[in-house]
């Protein structure tokens, strides 16, 4: 079965160091999205992205962040000068076309530990 | 904006047992779909269970159901026959019916423990 992969699964990097998270999705699907969890918290959305643009962002997505498919198959999401309430779970989303396939299957996480 | 409500933080029940989870959201959306997600400790997000809002019949699958409640709007997860390895944070989810991709909103979840 088709699924949703990170890269990588746990990554520590110092306060103010820029970081990029990697994804692939799900082959045929066409709208890829960011959230992030942090721990003991509820999962927040950050980013949609469909036909190489951003689709929709929340008040979180700041100039700190910046997405992009950089060929085929990648969907990578940087944080520039992280900070440490950056300290997260990322995840990572692909879903088809909406009304056709809308569910959203994500990737196991990348855990984000900012030092 | 929507917001999605999950007013229980931790439930436990026997195995074998049921167990229902409550969700209620608020929106003024007339289109929506909601969906809930399974977390167990790996922190994987695990679709569960899916109900358009323009269907009436409550969606099932094998040992979890759901209670759509539109006018109420309210959408809990039955979980049949409970098994340890149900054991996981739920999370109820929101999203508008849209032509492009649209963003989940989540509830706080509710941690499940199944006991032996």
């Amino acid at each position: 079965e088709p699924e949703v992969t990170q890269t990588p699964s746990h990554q520590v990097t110092q306060m103010g160091q820029e970081v990029i998270l990697r994804c692939v999705p799900i082959s045929n699907h066409l709208y890829f999205y960011w959230y992030r969890q942090i721990l003991g918290q509820k999962v927040e959305f950050l980013v949609s992205f469909y036909n190489n643009e951003i689709s929709e962002k929340s008040e979180i997505f700041d100039d700190q962040f910046s997405v992009e498919r950089p060929d085929g198959s990648n969907f990578t999401l940087k944080i520039r000068s992280t900070k440490l309430e950056d300290s997260a779970m990322y995840f990572c989303a692909s879903s088809g076309l909406a009304g056709l396939s809308y569910e959203q299957y994500f990737g196991p996480g990348t855990r984000l530990t900012v030092t | 904006a929507q917001t999605v409500t999950q007013s229980q933080p931790e439930m436990s029940v026997q195995e074998a047992e049921t167990v229902t989870l409550s969700c209620t959201y608020d929106t003024s959306e007339n289109n929506y779909y909601l969906f809930w997600y399974k977390q167990p400790p790996s922190r994987q997000m695990i679709l569960v269970i899916r109900q358009e809002a323009y269907k009436q019949q409550n969606a099932t699958e094998n040992r979890f159901s759901v209670n759509f409640q539109k006018a109420a709007k309210s959408f809990s997860l039955k979980i049949s026959d409970s098994q340890l390895g149900d054991t996981a944070m739920y999370f109820c989810a929101f999203m508008k019916q849209r032509t492009s991709g649209s963003r989940l909103t989540f509830g706080e979840g509710t941690q499940l423990t199944v006991n032996p």
